[in-house]
């Protein structure tokens, strides 16, 4: 069975520039979220998504920031203007049904450098 | 808001020791999850503890969790060098799916 897999693995774009990470959970998974790290910090939540609805976002740092989820399959996570402070790891992860209990599955990452 | 706390965040031992890694949180839960992340690499789910006095072991590691002193530990048993990686405690924040991490704990087992 395939991992949560995430695309592009690293991205590095200027600031004020546009960039849209991918996410795929494992298949049959209703619950996907959205993780970053930046840093020396740590790993913050940043949303979840219960099929194609946004269940709790309450941890998008702010409006440059773009989460959707069509049809309740892969994630895009849009930056749009791309800042120097949003430079970390994208970490997406999924599990399975509606009982929020199953543990998480995360993918690899997304490491994004803004310059 | 639920904060949760790692010490150390550094380890440095020697193959064969026994050490354990410590996980405070600061409001009740009764879900954490320990993970691995090797560097550059996915996190690794370890352990689910979903319960007051869950205990379990995998190999060489063993948690536990406390729920009444809001506490995990993580030990590990005669370390080998494999076990060289970051791990991370992370809380269920309200049982809603959104988990608080802790800051990791970098472990270097030394030959």
């Amino acid at each position: 069975e395939a991992g949560v897999t995430q695309f592009p693995s690293h991205s590095v774009i200027e600031k004020g520039q546009t960039v849209t990470l991918r996410c795929d959970p494992i298949s049959g998974h209703d619950n996907l979220y959205w993780y970053r790290r930046v840093m020396g910090k740590e790993i913050k939540f940043l949303l979840h998504f219960v099929k194609e609805s946004k269940q709790d976002e309450s941890g998008m740092p702010n409006n440059r920031f773009l989460a959707e989820r069509t049809g309740g399959t892969y994630s895009t996570l849009k930056v749009q203007p791309a800042e120097l402070e949003d430079s970390g790891v994208y970490f997406c992860a999924s599990s399975f049904g509606r009982n929020i209990a199953y543990e998480q599955y995360f993918g690899p990452g997304t490491r994004l450098t803004v310059t | 808001e639920l904060k949760v706390e790692q010490n150390p965040l550094f380890l440095s031992m020697q193959e064969g020791k026994n050490y354990t890694i410590y996980c405070n949180y600061s409001t009740t839960s009764d879900r954490l999850y320990w993970y691995r992340q090797d560097p550059g690499k996915s996190l690794e789910s370890l352990f689910v503890l979903l319960s007051n006095g869950a205990v379990k072991q995998e190999g060489r590691l063993m948690a536990s969790l406390d729920t009444k002193a809001r506490l995990s530990t993580l030990h590990i048993t005669a370390a080998v060098h494999d076990l060289s990686a970051t791990y991370f405690c992370a809380v269920d924040s309200g049982n809603t799916g959104k988990l608080i991490f802790g800051q990791g704990t970098t472990l270097q087992v030394k030959p």
